[in-house]
């Protein structure tokens, strides 16, 4: 049961214009949120993260909405950037609980 | 550089064979996470380790098992291997034992196994 969803497999931008990145969950006790992007040969890192309290958490460039009621999160790249090629991967946590659980990833790739 | 250290890199082997994946944390972190990512997937939880006790379980098999030591690094201890056990394998640490905003988990490079 693939409790958290990345629709798209990949995605091609590009340079100066917007991303955004899908991430569909089914897990209603989910209520904490984050975005991690790995380049090839490196493990995943942190990018940003939201709270289920909130809707939108913005970080320079990045900003995470959160749909609460259609259990939907997306991550808006603005703007991308060559070196936002990467993958992207969506997790999620119930509070208190040790383990994130992750989507499939979305492989971003941003075209001069 | 995210401060966890994963060794080896890379790890070729053959079936019914027996590995260890060592995790060094960041400095100060206490707990210590493991994963596997199989190929096109994404990463699955195996176990948490905070402080030198099991935290949590996912989905890892009985083949599989994992310790974390006093100086805190951790090992992941595959055994019986199968061709279906080449994957990437994460540690992650994180300065506590829950979730939520303080405790973000922060990934090594991982290893690499391929078993032939």
């Amino acid at each position: 049961d693939q409790q958290v969803k990345q629709n798209s497999p990949s995605l091609s931008v590009q340079e100066g214009r917007i991303s955004i990145l899908n991430c569909d969950y089914t897990n209603s006790m989910f209520d904490y949120f984050l975005w991690y992007k790995k380049y090839p040969a490196e493990g995943p890192t942190f990018l940003i993260s939201i709270s289920s309290i909130k809707d939108k958490n913005e970080d320079g460039r990045f900003t995470v909405f959160l749909n609460k009621s259609a259990k939907h999160l997306s991550l808006h790249i603005v703007p991308s950037q060559p070196g936002d090629s990467a993958v992207y991967f969506c997790a999620a946590s119930v509070s208190g609980a040790q383990k994130l659980v992750f989507g499939q990833g979305t492989r971003l790739t941003i075209n001069p | 550089d995210s401060g966890v250290t994963q060794t080896p890199k890379h790890l070729i082997t053959a079936t019914g064979q027996r590995v260890t994946l060592r995790c060094s944390p960041r400095s100060g972190d206490l707990s210590v996470y493991w994963y596997q990512q199989s190929l096109d997937q994404g990463l699955q939880f195996l176990i948490q380790y905070y402080n030198g006790e099991e935290r949590a379980k996912g989905n890892i098999l009985e083949r599989f098992s994992a310790q974390q030591f006093p100086d805190l690094h951790s090992e992941l201890n595959l055994s019986s291997l199968e061709l279906g056990d080449s994957a990437l394998y994460f540690c992650a640490s994180s300065p506590r034992g829950g979730g939520g905003a303080k405790n973000i988990q922060y990934f090594g490079a991982g290893t690499r196994l391929s078993v032939l």
